[in-house]
């Protein structure tokens, strides 16, 4: 089965510089790659996704690469601000039918220090 | 739109007792999962939903949980008797039919078994 290793586990910054996020995945099958948001206590949310047929998707702040040749995936998070603090989860799944067998990453604890 | 609805969002058990979740989806989500999510870990599916079935429940400790889906809405997620090492944030999620790579969580339940 899939299997989705994320790293690293802790990552703290200087508000306005970039984080970025690195996952990778075992399963050649899987095309679909949503990131989610937790903050403390609350629910994780979708923030962006990506599917296997582009390599690099952006949405203001925040964009997600692919290579899938070597299985890895990437968020990336420029001008950091301390509302970005949280936990940032990658998954991988099959797109459209595997959405249920979503596998998620242990997560990252994203602290951005004003 | 209102969001997955659960409770109690806080539970404190001493162990050997029964404890039990409750879960409303987004109305029209016919399929609904059940995450387990250890501190520091990513969300780990118990059971997964279409409408009252279980389609996939291969990951449930059979032993001492329970879920049950009666009338394909609303969930409930039972564990008796409850173990130590069962603390952690129990997560109710939902999707729209065919699109399971959307998934929609709840806030979760935080149990913690003394």
């Amino acid at each position: 089965g899939e299997n989705v290793e994320q790293h690293p586990s802790t990552l703290s910054v200087q508000e306005g510089d970039s984080a970025v996020i690195k996952c990778t995945y075992s399963d050649s099958a899987s095309n679909y790659f949503p990131w989610y948001k937790q903050e403390l206590g609350k629910r994780p949310q979708l923030i962006i996704d990506i599917r296997s047929n582009v390599g690099e998707k952006k949405d203001q702040r925040i964009a997600v690469t692919l290579n899938k040749t070597a299985k890895h995936f990437s968020l990336h998070i420029t001008e950091t601000q301390p509302e970005d603090s949280a936990v940032y989860f990658c998954a991988a799944s099959i797109y459209p039918t595997g959405g249920f067998k979503t596998i998620f990453g242990a997560g990252t604890r994203l602290f951005v220090k004003a | 739109e209102a969001g997955v609805v659960q409770s109690p969002r806080y539970k404190i058990i001493e162990k050997k007792q029964p404890v039990a979740f409750w879960c409303n989806p987004i109305s029209g989500h016919n399929t609904l999962y059940w995450y387990r999510q250890n501190l520091g870990q990513g969300p780990e599916l118990l059971i997964r939903y279409e409408n009252e079935e279980a389609v996939d429940d291969s990951q449930l400790p059979k032993d001492r949980f329970s879920a049950e889906r009666l009338k394909g809405v609303d969930s409930t997620l039972k564990i008796q008797p409850a173990e130590l090492g069962d603390s952690a944030v129990y997560l109710c999620a939902s999707s729209l039919p065919g699109d399971g790579n959307t998934i929609y969580f709840g806030e979760g339940s935080w149990l913690t078994v003394v």
